[in-house]
Formats: structure tokens, sequence, C-alpha cells
């Protein structure tokens, strides 16, 4: 069965430092991965996805992922953190087979000024 | 273009009750997609429709029917509402995109409280 794992509920990060969200997959086949972000009281916003090609993925808001095949991870990251970066982050993982989308449990980021 | 929209944005219901959860789009999206959002456990697939006329269950498709009315709209009903059934609802479309892959629009989603 398709799976996503956000193991981290929270990450702090101080404004201006690198940030790390992290995400595992487990699917049968090659993934087609995706990050989302969603602002209190909104609906999620597409960031970036993963299909095929470049394992670095760039996307919104200066945001990127890089697409480890070897550890299945999708980690998204971005090199210098905005408090307007705070919000909740979900990692999907579409099948391939099916229009079924499966997602994370969400990792709550909070920058601090 | 308004994207998605949804309607009511908030709703409480009596045990035993039902509503409709209304959703529409019009990005001429083929696919579209209800959600459920619980504390700790992200976006459950509830049902989804692949193009207009087809529907098929998700994650947690109990207690829940859905009619995909025409390309734009995607309507979700409580037969029978269970406080079970309180939690945050997100209608969503998706398009394929270049390279392959779909990228998903989200609504602003409906808070509905079952007492």
């Amino acid at each position: 069965a398709q799976s996503v794992a956000q193991p981290e509920d929270q990450v702090n990060v101080a404004e201006g430092n690198p940030l790390t969200v992290k995400c595992t997959y487990s699917v049968s086949g090659n993934p087609y991965l995706f990050w989302y972000v969603q602002y209190p009281n909104r609906g999620l916003q597409f960031l970036l996805k993963y299909i095929t090609g470049d394992n670095l993925v760039k996307g919104s808001y200066g945001f990127e992922a890089e697409f480890n095949k070897s550890q299945t991870s999708f980690h998204l990251k971005k090199p210098s953190a905005l408090v307007s970066d705070s919000a909740l982050y979900f990692c999907a993982v579409r099948d391939i087979q099916a229009y079924k989308y499966i997602f994370g449990t969400g990792t709550r980021l909070k920058v601090l000024a | 273009n308004a994207g998605v929209t949804q309607t009511p944005k908030f709703q409480v219901l009596k045990t035993g009750q039902s509503m409709t959860l209304q959703c529409a789009q019009d990005m001429n999206h083929n696919s579209m997609y209800w959600y459920r959002q619980d504390p700790g456990m992200g976006l459950r697939l509830i049902y989804y429709s692949a193009s207009e006329g087809t529907t098929d269950k998700g994650e947690v498709p109990n207690g829940y029917n859905v009619s995909r009315l025409n390309k734009r709209e995607f309507s979700l009903r409580l037969e029978s509402a269970a406080p079970s059934q309180t939690s945050v609802y997100f209608c969503a479309s998706s398009v394929p995109t270049s390279g392959g892959g779909e990228t998903q629009y989200f609504g602003p989603g409906t808070r509905l409280l079952v007492l």
C-alpha cells in the first residue's frame, strides 16, 4: 500500500536560516510526489512536484525539494526562511494507477523572527 | 476565475440530519475530489471523480454519497450526520500538466460540526 510519512509534527527555525521539512514515502513503482502549503483557514496551495528527471525540483516562493530514490525521501527545503513561511505543509504521493492522492499528516513550520 | 468554490463555509448539524456540501470549479478540470481534514490525520480522500459521470470511493467513503452533476460541480451528501463526521471538508479539482502528473487546486473548505 502506498503511504507518506512526515515524521515531524512541528519544525521551528529562525528567520534567515535554512529550513527542511521531511517526507518519506512508500510506493510501488515510480512515484509522483507533491508538496502543498496550507495557511490558516485556507485550502491547500500547490508548491511543487516531482514526476521524473532532475532530482532537485524548484517551486513557488523559493522552495525546493530533493527527490532521493534510495532513501525514498522527498524533503522540502528553503535556503533562507521568512516569517511569512509559517504554515502547515503537506507532502503527498499520487497513485499512478488511479486518480488518488495520499497525503501525509502535515508538518507545522514556525519561523521565528 | 474564481477557481474552486465551496458552500457553505460553516455548518452546524444535529446528529441524524442530512446536508449537501456544494463544490464548483470554473477551470474546466476533468477530475474532482472530496477530502476531509482532521487534526493529526492530514487529508483523507472521501470520493473522487475522474470525469463527468464517474465517481469512485476513496479512503473513507462510509456515510457519504457524491454526485458529479456536470463537469463544473461535484457535491458531497451526508444522509444522516454523525459526530464522527465533524471535520473540515475540502473540494479539489485537478488538471494534467506537462511532464506528467496533475496539479490539484483546493477550495477554501467547509467546517462542519455535528452535535
